[in-house]
């Protein structure tokens, strides 16, 4: 099957400060890209939907000012998480969308914590 | 509003036997079906999926049941390891597999010796 990368694997902040995750498609282009944000022993919320050259698609009651997503190559899909706060600490965790296969791959997550 | 009810939250199976982990959803537009494995610290990854116009997919020891007039589905896993242990996911997307995906609440599955 298709591999996902995300990076960085961890990171922790200090809060008010922005941190970007990063997550790449490896041996496949992929039009689409998900952003999901899953809280300990809770199941995986979809925070957007990012298509490749044009704005991403925010659920609702996900914030697009404070979770900026830029889909600005077939391979590369970046979160950013602006001015952080602890209640911000959270997995997130990116799908990318390979027609090849025809299904969804999810990277292997990014724990953020935010002191 | 929770369209994918998952259910039993947590399950525990001793090996050889069979776990059985039920969904029911509420979105008829709904039309792929699949069921993720995660381990605790990474992504989940897909395990077997069904669309309705089948009743029953089956890919080794998972298998899925599909029960449209009831709109649910279930996954089964026969011979289960401890190797399996993790938790599991159902989930659902209208629009096939390129569509974002509504998942349940997710299921700890522990295989005891």
């Amino acid at each position: 099957g298709a591999v996902v990368s995300q990076h960085p694997s961890r990171v922790i902040c200090k809060s008010g400060t922005s941190v970007k995750i990063e997550c790449r498609s490896l041996d496949f282009q992929a039009t689409t890209m998900f952003w999901y944000r899953q809280f300990p022993k809770k199941s995986l919320m979809l925070m957007a939907t990012s298509n490749e050259g044009s704005k991403a698609t925010y659920e609702q009651g996900v914030e697009k000012d404070k979770f900026l997503i830029n889909h600005a190559s077939l391979t590369l899909s970046t979160l950013t998480v602006t001015s952080a706060h602890p209640e911000d600490s959270s997995f997130y965790i990116c799908s990318a969308w390979d027609t090849k296969y025809n299904e969804q791959f999810f990277g292997p997550g990014t724990r953020l914590t935010v002191l | 509003q929770q369209q994918v009810k998952q259910s039993p939250q947590s399950l525990i199976v001793q090996k050889g036997g069979i776990s059985i982990i039920n969904c029911a959803y509420e979105n008829t537009a709904f039309d792929y079906f699949p069921w993720y494995q995660q381990f605790p610290g990474k992504g989940p990854a897909l395990l077997i999926a069904i669309r309705p116009d089948v009743s029953e997919k089956k890919e080794g020891r998972f298998t899925i049941s599909f029960n449209k007039s009831a709109k649910q589905f279930s996954l089964h896993i026969m011979d289960s390891q401890p190797g399996d242990s993790a938790t599991y996911f159902c989930a659902a997307s209208k629009g096939g597999t390129a569509s974002k995906l509504t998942f349940g609440t997710g299921t700890r599955l522990q295989v005891t010796l």
